[in-house]
């Protein structure tokens, strides 16, 4: 079955740190992975995706994520955090084969950048 | 242009009535996912649509749920009968490209069913 896992519930880091948020995945087939980052009651915002290539992904908002088969990962990070950046983010996968466009949600990280 | 939109922001229902949520896709995409989140979990689909067909409902629950996406008009995704446990935000998406692909679906902002 194809899952997706986040760890971490919340990750807490000082604005300025680098920040690091988790998710490793199961699906059969090559995968298609994404992030998406929710602000309080809004829909969700694409940050990223890995379809094939580059390992290393960027995206939006200075984000970006690495693909790594061998541990079947997709961390996301970024250099430098901001306290806007707080807010909760989710990791998605799509399977490569089929016809179905749904997504596979991760639980959603939140993260907290303190001044 | 124009985001994924989504009718009404809040619903409120009592048990037994009929609850209609709509999703109009961004200018351009032809393909609309259905999502729901409940309090405290992530997103979970529900319904993948292009215009007329429903191509994969394996998220939908057997009874109460339907979806459809007419040629003319939005995305209407309905729960007949609603019960306190649809109490939710549900979420819609759409995308530009074939199912086959990586193209990235684009969120509405959401509906949030409140079911008393």
């Amino acid at each position: 079955a194809q899952s997706v896992a986040q760890p971490e519930d919340q990750v807490n880091v000082a604005e300025g740190n680098p920040l690091t948020v988790k998710c490793t995945y199961s699906v059969s087939g090559n995968p298609y992975l994404f992030w998406y980052v929710q602000y309080p009651n809004r829909g969700l915002q694409f940050l990223l995706k890995y379809i094939t290539g580059d390992n290393l992904v960027k995206g939006s908002y200075g984000f970006e994520a690495e693909f790594n088969k061998s541990q079947t990962s997709f961390h996301l990070k970024k250099p430098s955090a901001l306290v806007s950046d707080s807010a909760l983010y989710f990791c998605a996968v799509r399977a490569y084969s089929g016809n179905t466009g749904k997504l596979i949600f991760g639980q959603g990280t939140t993260l907290q950048v303190k001044p | 242009n124009a985001g994924v939109m989504q009718n009404p922001r809040h619903l409120v229902r009592r048990r037994g009535q009929e609850a209609r949520l709509r999703c109009s896709p961004m200018k351009g995409h032809s393909h609309v996912y259905w999502y729901r989140q409940l309090p405290e979990e992530g997103l979970k689909f529900m319904v993948y649509l292009q215009k007329e067909n429903i191509i994969d409902e394996s998220g939908m629950p057997k009874e109460r749920f339907s979806a459809e996406f007419p040629k003319e008009g939005p995305s209407i995704l309905r729960i007949q009968q609603v019960v306190r446990g649809d109490s939710a935000a549900y979420f819609c998406a759409s995308s530009f490209g074939l199912a086959g692909g990586g193209d990235e679906q684009f969120f509405g902002p959401g509906t949030r069913l409140t079911v008393l």
